[in-house]
């Protein structure tokens, strides 16, 4: 199972935006769902969106509907996250994941920092 | 939607003893239930799916099982190695929710 790479972590002030990327190096991006996870310093895990592998159906938790985007390029084997109207509770590392067997293929994250 | 209940929260336990973690759900998801472990720094590694199929890789010594509501992880005999986090998701349908979390320790 090779590592998906997540890129695009950085420190925001609240309000602002920033956008994730995740890289499958595998072949087969396209047949899989993809979600992103996160966990939030010293805090469990929280699964925050998710979509199909064509990309139609979209999914959100509750906490971030309506500020989050999930989307992919199946062209690219990339997946995207756009996150808007950033909180400092959304401070966390953010894991994306292949939806096979749970959640497989998970990369090192990458850390977003709300903050003023 | 879906909640997963995991219980206890921390257990602290010796080298050698046999471990079981439970993870409730608040409505039936057959057998879509993974388990992950967790160590600090790292992200989450697969260890059960399907509810009790062992990932490639993963020591005999971990096995899961249950279905519906109800569902267990047991490490038959601690090694220094697992002393970790470990995570029930849910993975039905969207949200693929997960547990809480137990944290290991040792005694």
């Amino acid at each position: 199972e090779e590592q998906l790479l997540e890129s695009g972590g950085g420190l925001v002030q609240p309000g602002g935006s920033l956008r994730l990327s995740c890289a499958d190096p595998g072949l087969s991006f396209s047949r899989y769902g993809m979600s992103w996870v996160r966990q939030a310093p010293g805090r469990g895990l929280e699964w925050v969106s998710g979509l199909s592998g064509s990309g139609a159906s979209t999914y959100y938790a509750d906490s971030v509907k309506g500020r989050f985007t999930i989307s992919r390029d199946n062209s690219k084997n990339t997946l995207y996250l756009q996150m808007n109207s950033l909180r400092v509770e959304d401070t966390a590392v953010y894991y994306c994941a292949k939806d096979w067997k749970g959640s497989t293929g998970w990369g090192q994250g990458t850390l977003v920092t709300v903050s003023s | 939607d879906i909640q997963m209940t995991q219980s206890p929260s921390t257990l602290s336990a010796s080298v050698g003893d046999r471990v079981t973690i439970t993870c409730r759900a608040s409505q039936t998801i057959s057998s879509w239930l993974a388990w992950y472990q967790q160590k600090p720094g790292k992200a989450p590694k697969l260890l059960i799916y399907k509810a009790s199929s062992l990932e490639s890789g993963v020591p005999s010594r971990f096995s899961g099982s249950g279905s519906g509501t109800e569902f267990t992880l047991t490490i038959s005999s601690l090694q220094p190695d697992d002393f970790a986090t470990y995570y029930c998701q849910k993975y039905n349908t969207y949200p693929h929710t997960f547990g809480q979390g137990t944290n290991l320790e040792i005694k």
